[in-house]
């Protein structure tokens, strides 16, 4: 059991859809993280929150809109997303973004979405 | 640009034996160094983190930094088929904040 919690643990939705995509972390954390994983890749940086503040958006198409609510919580919008988009969808946490960089970074079990 | 390279493998080691990965990076400020085994379906799990020059271990596993070559290793010792899984190599910068750049992973078989 992970510490990051992502929900839901898989996602099937057609290209006019709109869904979106949850994390919660009870550690503290103050920044959160959005990453894409294609299968047999490493992980790929989408978005960076720090205090709830977005921080770095990797030039990710407009269809994944990123929202911090709280501290805890960090969402993912999507909407009319392509069968490119497939792939699994990993939150994580670290305790700090700026300042200190030997911070591990903790990730949720992801969501694997599917687009038809 | 930052680059991180890792042998993609598989590497395979008999049960007991030591496996030995390997990960070289391009940036010379990086600073913080990681390594995250993650199974297949499964998210990354941090398992060593390593900041200083020389050998850190925890368990059977040591993590190696040499900054001056911009080398990083992980060493498993005594391997069991539980260790076959993908290892990714992380590699932080002091002044950027938290700009993880991953390898893409060696993919690591224990065999019985």
């Amino acid at each position: 059991d992970t510490e990051v919690t992502q929900t839901p643990k898989h996602l099937v939705m057609g290209m006019t859809n709109k869904k979106s995509l949850k994390c919660e972390q009870h550690m503290g954390h103050r920044a959160m993280y959005w990453y894409k994983q294609k299968a047999k890749k490493p992980p790929e940086l989408m978005f960076v929150y720090s205090y709830e503040k977005l921080s770095i958006n990797e030039s990710v198409p407009s269809r994944f809109s990123p929202e911090c609510p709280n501290s805890s919580l960090l969402n993912l919008h999507l909407h009319a997303l392509q069968p490119e988009d497939s792939a699994l969808y990993l939150c994580a946490s670290s305790s700090s973004w700026a300042g200190t960089s030997n911070q591990p970074q903790h990730f949720g079990d992801g969501t694997r979405l599917s687009i038809l | 640009q930052k680059e991180v390279e890792q042998n993609s493998g598989p590497l395979s080691v008999p049960e007991g034996a030591i496996a030995s990965l390997n990960c070289t990076y391009s940036d010379r400020v990086s600073q913080s160094f990681f390594w995250y085994r993650q199974y297949s379906g499964k998210s990354p799990e941090l398992i060593m983190s390593i900041y200083s020059n020389g050998d850190k271990e925890d368990g059977r596993f040591t993590a190696q930094l040499n900054k001056a070559s911009q080398y990083v290793s992980l060493l498993i010792r005594d391997s069991q088929p539980s260790d076959s899984a993908t290892y990714l190599c992380a590699v932080n910068e002091e002044n950027y904040g938290q700009n993880f750049v991953f390898g893409p992973g060696t993919r690591l078989s224990v065999l019985p």
